[in-house]
């Protein structure tokens, strides 16, 4: 079995600023990460996934993440967050087909 | 190419109530999975479907059940409600069983009062 952990349930950040959204999984096999995000009154949309090859991948509306294995970790990364970026996001693992998702963080984006 | 559409995208019921939820696949993707989505448990899985068969289930209570038809749509049904049965439930499409891409529609929220 696998679990994810999203280390923080909030994240407060102003516009421009870079952030960080952190992500540990625990499998006992080799895992497949993404990052999805949702919005309010929304489903999840996916962000980027890591499946194999490089470490870090980019995905959409700037974020990119980087897959550490020796750390087990997927941490989610952007430079920059504009207010539109103010959403839920779920860090998710899966081996086969399953999900299995973090209890997500909530990334607050003000002025 | 449309997305994932669930219908109806809200629902009140009563508790002892039944509820069938539906959910249409993107065009060409065969398998779909459901999830579960409340405050306090978060995400979880429910079943996922591939060939009109459930490949996988997650674990909750047999009041929730599924199916898969030709076409791929599928309906989820929960029998006898109850009030922590309240949440948003999401649908996933993805190609093939297995394939490890789901893209997920609007989602169902259900109220059970």
């Amino acid at each position: 079995a696998q679990s994810v952990t999203q280390l923080d349930s909030q994240v407060p950040v102003f516009e421009e600023a870079p952030v960080e959204l952190r992500c540990n999984y625990s499998s006992s096999v080799s895992v497949y990460l993404f990052w999805y995000v949702q919005y309010p009154n929304q489903g999840l949309q996916l962000l980027l996934k890591y499946l194999s090859g490089s470490t870090l991948v980019k995905g959409i509306n700037g974020f990119e993440a980087e897959f550490n294995k020796s750390q087990t970790s997927f941490h989610l990364r952007k430079p920059s967050v504009h207010i539109s970026d103010t959403a839920e996001y779920f860090c998710a693992v899966t081996t086969y087909s399953t999900l299995t998702f973090g209890k997500g963080t909530m990334l607050l984006v003000s002025p | 190419k449309a997305g994932v559409t669930q219908t109806p995208r809200y629902l009140i019921k009563t508790r002892g109530q039944q509820v069938t939820l539906s959910c249409s696949p993107i065009s060409g993707h065969r398998s779909v999975s459901w999830y579960q989505q409340t405050p306090g448990q978060g995400l979880q899985f429910l079943f996922e479907y591939f060939s009109e068969t459930q490949r996988n289930k997650g674990n909750f209570p047999g009041r929730f059940s599924g199916r898969q038809f030709s076409n791929s749509r599928s309906e989820m049904n929960v029998s006898t409600l109850e009030l922590g049965d309240s949440a948003l439930y999401l649908c996933a499409s993805s190609l093939e069983e297995g394939y490890y891409e789901q893209y997920f529609g609007p989602g169902t929220r259900l109220t059970v009062t």
